[in-house]
């Protein structure tokens, strides 16, 4: 069965350093989006992403965070310069024509 | 700012026991979807009602939209140890962009 997948499972880095989380979508799925999980808290939306461009973005989605499909399988999360309250889990999500959104397992982002 | 209220936060009952999780708005949505999510794991979508009213049923579980849609409910019938996990519901709008607003959960733990 396809599935969304996530790399790396778990980083841990130092405040003030880039990161960037990697998905590969569902292969034949057009839209994609970036939700995240602080640790005990509510699954937040971040970013939707259509046909090569951001469709609708949160405001938590600021202009330390970036996102991009490079190479038409890849489609990558970015924090340029990581803050102690970045540390969450990062859900990478596609949706199938059916409307249903397949989340990947996640990135857990540590933020020291 | 839409809000998913869902109750109770944590559950706790035996094997062979009935319960029943709730998730309420103020805001009417179009969908709202019922999500299952292990530790570590990311959401898994268990159903979609889009319907004022509708009722679906996946084996032990009746899942309900209420008539204004702006809240639903989540029925097990015979709860057994294997479904056990944390129920999120989600609400979205129609336009293409599956934006969800997620309730922070129940976490349900059926006990053998």
């Amino acid at each position: 069965e396809p599935e969304v997948t996530q790399t790396p499972s778990h980083q841990v880095t130092q405040m003030g350093q880039e990161v960037i989380l990697r998905c590969v979508p569902i292969s034949n799925h057009l839209y994609f989006y970036w939700y995240r999980q602080i640790l005990g808290q509510k699954v937040e939306f971040l970013v939707s992403f259509y046909n090569n461009e951001i469709s609708e973005k949160s405001e938590i989605f600021d202009d330390q965070f970036s996102v991009e499909r490079p190479d038409g399988s890849n489609f990558t999360l970015k924090i340029r310069s990581t803050k102690l309250e970045d540390s969450a889990m990062y859900f990478c999500a596609s949706v199938a024509n059916t409307g249903e959104l397949f989340f990947g397992e996640g990135s857990r982002l540590t933020v020291l | 700012t839409q809000l998913l209220e869902q109750s109770p936060q944590f559950l706790s009952i035996q094997e062979g026991e009935n319960l029943t999780v709730y998730c309420n708005s103020s805001s009417v949505f179009s969908s709202l979807q019922w999500y299952r999510q292990e530790p570590g794991e990311g959401p898994v979508l268990l159903v979609t009602v889009v319907t004022g009213g509708e009722v679906k049923k996946l084996k032990r579980l009746t899942f309900q939209f209420g008539d204004a849609r702006k809240d639903s409910s989540l029925h097990i019938t015979a709860a057994q140890p294997g479904d056990t996990g944390l129920y999120l519901c989600a609400g979205g709008w129609q336009g293409g962009s599956e934006k969800l607003v997620f309730g922070k959960g129940t976490k349900l733990t059926v006990n053998p």
